[in-house]
């Protein structure tokens, strides 16, 4: 079946630094992949959709100077949280679509647990 | 957008027996509606999904019914374990700024007692 892998897995980072987390699908290429954000006991709520080859596509409200997102090929992006504050802590995860699927082919990463101190 | 509303939030129900969470959606554009379940920590899961030309779709205990005209799809959860509980979301596509990305519920946190 179809694997997208996502690391770190966990992160802690001080405030002020950046951190840079990887979204990987294994056997299969995703032209379309998207970060998804979760805090504790709520849905996971679309941040940004990324197309390879092409600038990501931000949710309102979502800042593109502070996430930034690089999907510069078939098999991987990347979500680098800038400057990275207490509030930016959460659970990002990201899925990657197949693109040989016309439906669903949404594969989700394991997610990253980020705790910024 | 794409609004997805589920129901219940949280749902407790004795081994063996059935658990049912609904969902609405608002985009009539959306054609395709999974079901996550997601553990503590950990992505969330497909367990089953339905497209828009279908009204039914069953996988051993689970199944999955959508009413298009209504804009609404269930998941049914029969002869229930503990294993089975977890927090499941459902989601329907939507055209997004620049593809098909799944907007989710709100999640139902389902526990099964034995």
């Amino acid at each position: 079946g179809a694997v997208v892998s996502q690391h770190p897995s966990r992160v802690i980072c001080k405030s002020g630094t950046s951190v840079k987390i990887e979204c990987r699908s294994l056997d299969f290429q995703a032209t379309t992949m998207f970060w998804y954000r979760q805090f504790p006991k709520q849905s996971l709520m679309l941040m940004a959709t990324s197309n390879e080859g092409s600038k990501a596509t931000y949710e309102q409200g979502v800042e593109k100077d502070k996430f930034l997102i690089n999907h510069a090929s078939l098999t991987l992006s990347t979500l680098t949280v800038t400057s990275a504050h207490p509030e930016d802590s959460s659970f990002y995860i990201c899925s990657a679509r197949d693109w040989q699927r016309p439906f669903g082919g949404y594969t989700f990463g394991s997610g990253t647990r980020l705790t910024v101190v | 957008g794409e609004n997805v509303e589920q129901h219940p939030s949280t749902l407790s129900v004795q081994e063996g027996d059935s658990a049912v969470i609904k969902c609405t959606y608002s985009d009539s554009a959306s054609n395709y509606f999974p079901w996550y379940k997601q553990e503590l920590g950990k992505g969330p899961q497909l367990i089953i999904d339905i497209r828009s030309n279908v009204g039914e779709k069953k996988d051993q205990r689970i199944a999955v019914t959508l009413n298009k005209t209504a804009k609404h799809f269930s998941l049914h959860i029969t002869e229930t374990q503990p294993e089975d509980s977890a927090v499941y979301f459902c989601a329907a596509n939507s055209i997004s700024n620049s593809g098909y990305a799944l907007n989710f519920g709100k999640g139902t946190s389902l526990l099964v007692t034995p």
